[in-house]
């Protein structure tokens, strides 16, 4: 079965370092989402790709928070400088053009502690 | 704008028990709810889904009703196995392919045998 990949599964990294997430979405899925999940809380939406525009990031710290998909396919998260409040689970998830919202499949998520 | 009040968990039952885990939400409109589920170390999996009130989902032998008077959308199940060990959120979305998901802070289940 398909399934949405990223890696690292886990990322320790020091406050004002960088540090960037990879995400590769189901085959023919040109909508690929990145979510950012805290600890205690919902997911919520950083930022949507279709192929490799970004159509909403209107969530994203965009002084801090960087997104790209350049071919459409893969995606990478980066961070830079990381801070203590950006542990979470990040979240990518992904979905074939013009369906509705809740149907993504949602990869196992990257957790990332800030120390 | 739009919004998810679920229950704080965590919460603990034995097995066979009933559970019901409550959920509320503000949205305009009349948006599409469901129930997501995210067992240790995977992602979340949809669970079930109602688009209209009165629908009812199910699977897996839970289910919820969409209760458009009192904007609830809670979750039961009549008897809890170990397995159904995991964190579940409710979620609702507007209608349209442009529209996103919001979700609930989640509630956290832990059933002992």
């Amino acid at each position: 079965e398909a399934e949405v990949a990223q890696s690292p599964r886990y990322k320790i990294t020091e406050k004002s370092q960088a540090v960037a997430f990879w995400c590769d979405p189901i085959s023919g899925h040109a909508t690929l989402y990145w979510y950012r999940q805290i600890l205690g809380q919902g997911p919520e939406l950083l930022v949507q790709f279709q192929d490799e525009s970004v159509v909403d990031d209107s969530q994203l710290p965009k002084d801090r928070f960087s997104a790209e998909r350049l071919k459409g396919v893969d995606s990478t998260l980066k961070i830079q400088p990381a801070e203590l409040g950006d542990s979470a689970m990040y979240l990518c998830a992904s979905s074939l053009p013009g369906t509705a919202a809740h149907e993504q499949f949602f990869g196992p998520g990257t957790r990332l502690t800030v120390l | 704008g739009d919004s998810v009040t679920q229950m704080e968990g965590p919460v603990t039952l034995s097995e066979e028990a009933c559970l019901t885990i409550n959920c509320t939400y503000t949205a305009t409109g009349y948006p599409s709810l469901f129930w997501y589920v995210q067992y240790p170390g995977e992602g979340l999996q949809l669970l079930l889904k109602a688009t209209k009130a009165d629908d009812k989902g199910s699977n897996k032998g839970f289910e919820a009703t969409y209760r458009k008077e009192t904007t609830s959308f809670h979750l039961e199940k009549g008897s809890v196995q170990v397995s159904d060990s995991a964190v579940y959120f409710c979620a609702l979305s507007g209608t349209g392919t442009a529209s996103k998901l919001t979700f609930g802070t989640g509630t956290r289940l832990q059933v002992t045998l």
